[in-house]
């Protein structure tokens, strides 16, 4: 079974931190997708890493793709109020279907 | 364009009572899924369609039917609701297998 680790399970923090959550497996996966969702709300993706290494940027946010394609990171400079929010990875390795995370819940104190 | 709805968003059922909930997307995909989400244990797979008239079993499946008669439609049966199905359950779709899903605001559903 594979399964993917995210952590921290919760984070609180100040308007203008700097943050990094993680997202682990002993398993390799083909792509991985993270996801933000606010309360009452579903999932939107934010961005998907398909290559070993890769970095993406949406604006304040960061995401890495480790090298060996089994773990990936989110770092958010100057986290702002409406970064609030349960952050969530997803891997796909293409024989079976999506694997979800728990979750990082994250909390931008003004 | 609407992405996808979900109906109903609220329901509260009695052990036993049966439901439908419906998922309808307009982006043409494919690809659509039923998730349940329940605190500490992520979102989780309950069954999913590759196409119209297929559908395929997820990690959670017991206790639950679907059917995809229509490519832009997936429904969500319980049959005999037990207390143990109290969650929000998730509709997605998306345009390649398991790729950048576009999810639904959910329904949540309360069994008593």
């Amino acid at each position: 079974t594979q399964l993917l680790e995210q952590s921290p399970q919760f984070l609180s923090i100040q308007e203008g931190e700097n943050l990094t959550v993680y997202c682990n497996s002993s398993s390799v996966f083909s792509s991985l997708q993270w996801y933000r969702q606010e309360p009452g709300e579903g999932p939107v993706l934010l961005v998907t890493v398909v290559t070993g290494g890769e970095v993406k940027k949406l604006k304040r946010l960061t995401f890495q793709f480790g090298d060996a394609r089994k773990d990936s990171s989110l770092h958010i400079t100057a986290a702002q109020p409406g970064d609030t929010g349960l952050y969530l990875c997803a891997g796909f390795s293409g024989n079976t279907p999506l694997v979800f995370g728990k979750g990082t819940r994250l909390s931008v104190i003004a | 364009n609407a992405g996808v709805t979900q109906t109903p968003k609220f329901r509260v059922l009695k052990t036993g009572q049966s439901m439908t909930l419906l998922c309808a997307q307009d982006m043409n995909h494919e690809y659509m899924y039923w998730y349940r989400q329940d605190p500490g244990m992520g979102l989780r797979l309950i069954h999913y369609s590759v196409g119209e008239g297929t559908t395929a079993k997820g990690e959670v499946p017991d206790g639950y039917n679907v059917s995809r008669l229509k490519k832009q439609n997936f429904l969500l049966g319980l049959e005999s609701a037990a207390p143990s199905q109290t969650s929000v359950y998730f509709c997605a779709s998306s345009l390649r297998e398991f790729y950048e899903q576009y999810f639904g605001p959910g329904t949540r559903l309360t069994v008593t």
